[in-house]
């Protein structure tokens, strides 16, 4: 069945460097996509969105590139920081209500 | 600001026994989602809900049954726990093609 994925299960960055995690996503109907970041304990909060008539939205220190040609969404950190070691994971909406989950990513900081 | 209840942060339960798990929100949200994470596995849907007395099966529903009777609050039932249903429950609503807002999480452990 169609499914969002993630490149790579783990990424460590060292600190102040730029972080890109990486997602594949299958369902080509899919309009609208989210990253969300998950801290240990915790539940996953909302980093940033994009709809797919957009290739790129930026918000603070983050930035989504939608690339709908090979169906790959990108998440960009600018000069990582510790706060930012979490799993990430990208999300798409299905039908305008079902909301799937790639596996997610770790990213670690490296001081 | 969006809150998602979820009625406990960790419970122990015995095999077999009926296992009730409650989500709360406040923001007025069509939908209502439950997943659980596991290791490796990332987050996967159980059931979710776009209306009052109305239910989807998600990707794993098998053992699980819920309730939506009002629009805040929407139920995860575990007919017969089993050892295999320890996990992290986490519990999410959204307005209809928008991002949604998770709950901390419910870990719970079958014996």
């Amino acid at each position: 069945g169609e499914s969002v994925g993630l490149h790579l299960p783990t990424l460590s960055v060292q600190e102040g460097d730029n972080s890109i995690i990486n997602c594949a996503y299958s369902n080509s109907a899919s309009d609208y996509f989210i990253w969300y970041k998950q801290e240990s304990g915790k539940g996953p909060q909302f980093i940033i969105d994009i709809r797919s008539n957009m290739d790129k939205r930026q918000g603070q220190r983050v930035t989504v590139l939608l690339n709908k040609t090979v169906k790959h969404l990108s998440l960009q950190i600018a000069a990582t920081q510790p706060g930012d070691s979490a799993v990430y994971f990208c999300a798409e909406i299905e039908g305008a209500q079902k909301l799937v989950f790639g596996q997610g990513t770790r990213l670690t900081i490296n001081p | 600001d969006v809150k998602v209840t979820q009625s406990s942060r960790y419970l122990v339960k015995r095999t077999g026994e009926k296992v009730f798990l409650e989500c709360v929100q406040d923001m007025d949200h069509e939908n209502m989602f439950w997943y659980r994470q596991d290791p490796g596995l990332g987050l996967r849907l159980i059931y979710f809900s776009y209306d009052v007395k109305m239910k989807e099966k998600g990707d794993i529903p098998e053992g699980y049954s819920v309730s939506r009777e009002k629009k805040e609050r929407f139920s995860l039932i575990l007919e017969s726990a089993s050892t295999n249903q320890t996990s992290m429950y986490l519990c999410a609503s959204s307005l209809q093609g928008a991002e949604a807002f998770f709950g901390q999480g419910t870990r719970l452990t079958v014996v």
